[in-house]
């Protein structure tokens, strides 16, 4: 399978700390994507970023790309309550599909 | 969650019954894709579409069938819902050049 897997599972952090996840894939990708889920919700697109990029940015985002080890990391710099969700990679090998992760569960403490 | 609604949004149903789910997209999208979320599983693909009567299958499409007649519409059917089917069930479309998907707010459908 093609699916990527985040780690940790699960994270708890105070609020104004940075949460750091991180996402390890299989094979060769096009680009790789971050969606974060609020509990019931769908899932809302974060962040891409594409195989040839190493890092990118985004508000208190930064997404890092290592394809030489298929791996990603996703920052969350001075984290705040309303950060707490379900944060996913995805990749993509192109034909539009994407393979989601199995997620990491973020609650940020007040 | 980009124009695309979902119905139900809530479902219980009983074993071997038949269930149809649908999902709307008001943009003309060409892609829609179904996908199932369960614990310890993320989100994994069912079927997906590329056009009007152009369908695929995905990573766990055994039990399920799809269709889509209309460009706005992609129906999820579960002939005969077993127990297994239990779960959130999520559409998608891509919209814009890159395969970024948007998603719907999903449907819970619990079989007894």
């Amino acid at each position: 399978s093609q699916q990527g897997e985040e780690d940790p599972q699960a994270l708890s952090i105070q609020e104004g700390e940075n949460a750091t996840m991180n996402c390890s894939y299989k094979t060769s990708i096009n680009n790789l994507q971050w969606y974060r889920q609020n509990s019931g919700r769908g899932l809302v697109h974060l962040i891409l970023i594409r195989s040839n990029e190493r890092e990118k940015h985004s508000g208190r985002l930064r997404v890092t790309l290592d394809t030489s080890k298929k791996s990603s990391s996703l920052l969350i710099t001075a984290s705040r309550a309303a950060d707490t969700a379900s944060y996913f990679c995805a990749t993509s090998g192109g034909a539009n599909n994407l393979f989601f992760g199995t997620g990491t569960r973020l609650t940020v403490i007040p | 969650d980009a124009g695309i609604t979902q119905s139900p949004r809530h479902k219980v149903t009983e074993t071997g019954t038949p269930v149809t789910l649908r999902c709307h997209q008001t943009e003309n999208h060409r892609y829609m894709y179904w996908y199932r979320q369960d614990p310890g599983h993320g989100l994994r693909l069912i079927h997906y579409s590329y056009g009007v009567k152009d369908t695929d299958k995905g990573e766990v499409s055994d039990g399920y069938s799809v269709s889509r007649s209309k460009t706005e519409d992609f129906l999820l059917t579960l002939e005969s819902a077993t127990s297994s089917q239990t779960s959130v069930y999520f559409c998608a479309i891509t919209a814009g050049s890159t395969d970024t998907q948007y998603f719907g707010p999903g449907t819970r459908l619990t079989v007894l």
